[in-house]
């Protein structure tokens, strides 16, 4: 069964960087995600598609200060030079044959 | 740059059927190998599948929903719709329409690289 595991939350200094862990299931370490971005009282955002050999391929009028990578089935949303704006909550998507999966999401905190 | 604007009535009641409608500008609904999506978000959680639509007319559903949901697409309008069968308070959630998904280069990506606002919709009597 495809699933995506993500942390609850995570939190990180103002100017910091911050790393999420999104983890795919047994089997499916091929696969590619996308990371989508929800700030407070907005609906998601795309920010990017990250493949298992680490490339990333990012959305328009996305931050430098956002890239991908991966290694194995973990797949990675690196956050630098944080700011109060990327306080928000961020998903990963996936997709097989007729579905398309989201994991829970990682709250994500700047103090 | 697709944008996305979701439209429908915010109050249903149970038993009956949500419908909603997702109008599409800058871009042909029909032309290319497009997926569009919807996903819904229920009240303080995350995010759930509800189903896509191909630019061919091919349909998939979330297993969960149990043969609820039907999407179409109405090319001469521009737009995709959602139709939710035999709803209850548990579906009382934001909807959002996305286009879920592109084919390039022989592969294809079902990601939602476009988003709606979003939509809330209550089901109480």
């Amino acid at each position: 069964q495809l699933v995506l595991t993500q942390s609850p939350s995570a939190s990180a200094s103002l100017g910091a960087s911050v790393k999420l862990t999104c983890t795919l299931s047994s089997g499916h370490s091929s696969y590619a995600i996308a990371w989508h971005q929800q700030q407070p009282e907005k609906g998601p955002r795309y920010l990017m598609k990250v493949n298992s050999d680490g490339s990333h391929s990012k959305g328009d009028g996305i931050p430098d200060r956002f890239s991908g990578s991966s290694s194995g089935a973990e797949r990675y949303l690196s956050i630098s030079s944080l700011q109060s704006e990327d306080e928000a909550d961020y998903y990963c998507q996936t997709w097989g044959t007729g579905i398309q999966v989201f994991g829970g999401g990682t709250k994500l905190i700047v103090l | 740059q697709v944008q996305l604007q979701e439209s429908g009535p915010g109050l249903v009641k149970p038993s009956q059927t949500l419908s909603l409608t997702c109008t599409v500008s800058g871009g042909s609904i029909s032309r290319g190998d497009y997926y569009w999506s919807w996903i819904r978000q229920h009240p303080g959680k995350g995010l759930e599948w509800i189903g896509y639509i191909y630019s061919s007319g091919s349909t998939y559903y979330n297993p969960s929903l149990k043969s609820r949901p039907t999407i179409s697409l109405y090319t001469s309008k521009n737009q995709f719709s959602l139709k939710l069968s035999s709803v209850t308070a548990a579906d009382t959630a934001v909807y959002y329409c996305a286009r879920g998904g592109y084919c390039s280069g022989g592969s294809c990506y079902l990601l939602m690289d476009s988003w709606g606002p979003g939509t809330l919709v209550t089901v109480s009597s």
